[in-house]
C-alpha cells in the first residue's frame, strides 16, 4: 500500500496568518492515465470529511481561494494563505491514483 | 447532486454481526465503482472495501478480508457492507463513497460500536 505521511500533526495558527501542511507519499503517485489523484479533505467534528483540493491543485466549488494544493511526485503541500476561524478542524491528504489511503491527519487549532 | 445515506450500524457485542446499507442518488449508479471507507480511532481513515460497477469484483483490506462482503443491488441504487466476526477495532464510522481516484462522493457516516 501507499502509506501518506503528514506534517505537522498539530498546528496552531493565529487568525489571518498563513498556514502550511505537507503530505509525503511512499510513491510517486501519477495514474496510468497521466494525472496524480493526491487530494486533500477538510473535517469538522461530527461531520464526515469534506474534499477542498482534488488532482494537487484543483479548487472544488464553493471552497475560498485561500486555499492553493502543490506538489508533485511524492511531496505535496496544502496551503492557507490567511487563517479563519472556520478553517479549524483536521485536514487529511489521500491518495486515489491506487487503492485509496490517507494521511493520519493535522490538526489545525486557531490560536 | 450526488447523495449516499449510509445506515445499519449500531451497538454490537464481539463476535456479532451487522448489515450496513448505502442509499444512493443524484448520478447513475450502475457507472461507478463504490466503496466502503472507515474511520477509527486507532487507525484514522482507512480503506475497507470496494465493488466495480457491475458487482462482479470485489476487493477487500487484509484487515477484514475473510469476515466482510461487499455487495450492490444496482437495481436497488444500493450498496451493502455484510460484517461478520467483528471485533473490537472495528469500532467507527463507517462511510460509503464513489471508487473514483479523485474521491470526491462520499456520505454522511454511520456509527459502529462493537463492544461487550
Amino acid at each position: 500500500d501507499v502509506v501518506m505521511t503528514q506534517s505537522p500533526l498539530s498546528l496552531p495558527v493565529t487568525l489571518g496568518q498563513p498556514a502550511s501542511i505537507s503530505c509525503r507519499s511512499s510513491e510517486g503517485l501519477v495514474h496510468t492515465d497521466g494525472k496524480t489523484y493526491l487530494n486533500w479533505f477538510h473535517q469538522r467534528p461530527g461531520q464526515s470529511p469534506r474534499r477542498l483540493i482534488y488532482m494537487v491543485s484543483n479548487r472544488d466549488s464553493g471552497v475560498p481561494d485561500r486555499f492553493s494544493g502543490s506538489g508533485s511526485g511524492t511531496d505535496f503541500t496544502l496551503k492557507i494563505s490567511r487563517v479563519e476561524a472556520e478553517d479549524a478542524g483536521v485536514y487529511y491528504c489521500m491518495q486515489g491514483t491506487r487503492t485509496w489511503t490517507f494521511g493520519q491527519g493535522t490538526r489545525v487549532e486557531i490560536k | 447532486e450526488v447523495q449516499l445515506l449510509e445506515s445499519g450500524g449500531g451497538l454490537v457485542q464481539p463476535g456479532g454481526s451487522l448489515r450496513l446499507s448505502c442509499a444512493a442518488s443524484g448520478f447513475t449508479f450502475t457507472t461507478y465503482a463504490m466503496t466502503w471507507v472507515r474511520q477509527t480511532p486507532g487507525k484514522g481513515l482507512e480503506y475497507v472495501s470496494s465493488i466495480n460497477n457491475g458487482g462482479g469484483s470485489t476487493y477487500y483490506a487484509d484487515s477484514v478480508k475473510g469476515r466482510f462482503t461487499i455487495s450492490r443491488d444496482n437495481a436497488k441504487n444500493t450498496l451493502y457492507l455484510q460484517m461478520n466476526s467483528l471485533r473490537v477495532e472495528d469500532t467507527g464510522v463507517y462511510y460509503c463513497a464513489q471508487y473514483i481516484a479523485a474521491a470526491c462522493c462520499w456520505g454522511q457516516g454511520t456509527l459502529v460500536t462493537v463492544s461487550s
